[in-house]
């Protein structure tokens, strides 16, 4: 099936650890996004990248890293500089940055303990 | 700065009621609009796409409608049902933001037996 493939579902990091969040797409799409979701916030945007081995930060990307070495992969590292890293992580991808739809991966809960 | 606003935040209807949900923003240089579902601990699921030259989409009870010039669109659900209960998000791409997609709140639906 094509389709986003995000992993793991479920995250957690301990104090002053980097964890990387995983997402795969089988959609030959060239734009691939990072969100992040806290209750009452909405969706913000970390990081996208609109070809291979190139991306831009968001709104709030500072804590944060990424890489775009395959056009399929779109990897999202949380470092230790993320002071509140505990949210829900959403990954998305289009065909190009304007007229395509969007589509979501089921995304990845990650809990700091 | 350019926003998406979605009245009400949350919904409470009886089953098979005819609803509307908004969504308003604030610039009318689009490429498009996308309508998206939730559920709980879920990613998001695509709904309707409309093109910034479409006044309207529409699948099965759902139908989106937009109107660029004052800067809104709605969704429209026929015959409401339970199943029907989710968190339901706007998201618009405007013109200078890259393709970035820039979400509502979303407004939080309850379908009641």
């Amino acid at each position: 099936d094509g389709g986003i493939t995000q992993s793991p579902k479920y995250l957690f990091r301990k104090e002053g650890q980097n964890v990387t969040l995983s997402c795969e797409q089988n959609l030959n799409h060239d734009a691939m996004y990072w969100y992040r979701q806290d209750p009452g916030q909405g969706l913000r945007l970390i990081y996208y990248s609109q070809i291979v081995n190139d991306f831009q930060k968001g709104d709030i990307a500072e804590g944060y890293s990424v890489s775009r070495e395959k056009k399929e992969s779109f990897p999202l590292t949380v470092t230790s500089a993320q002071k509140n890293p505990t949210a829900f992580y959403l990954c998305a991808s289009g065909r190009d940055r304007m007229n395509t739809e969007a589509f979501f991966g089921q995304g990845t809960r990650l809990t700091v303990v | 700065k350019q926003e998406v606003t979605q009245i009400p935040a949350a919904l409470s209807v009886p089953e098979g009621e005819n609803l509307v949900l908004n969504c308003s923003f604030t610039d009318s240089a689009i490429y498009n609009l996308q309508w998206f579902r939730q559920d709980p601990g879920k990613g998001l699921t695509s709904l309707l796409l409309i093109q910034s030259s479409q006044r309207e989409q529409t699948s099965g009870r759902l139908n989106a409608s937009l109107d660029k010039s004052s800067g809104r669109s709605t969704l429209y659900i026929a015959a409401s049902q339970p199943g029907d209960s989710a968190t339901y998000l706007c998201a618009v791409n405007f013109y200078n933001q890259g393709g970035k997609l820039i979400f509502g709140q979303g407004t939080e639906l309850s379908v009641k037996p």
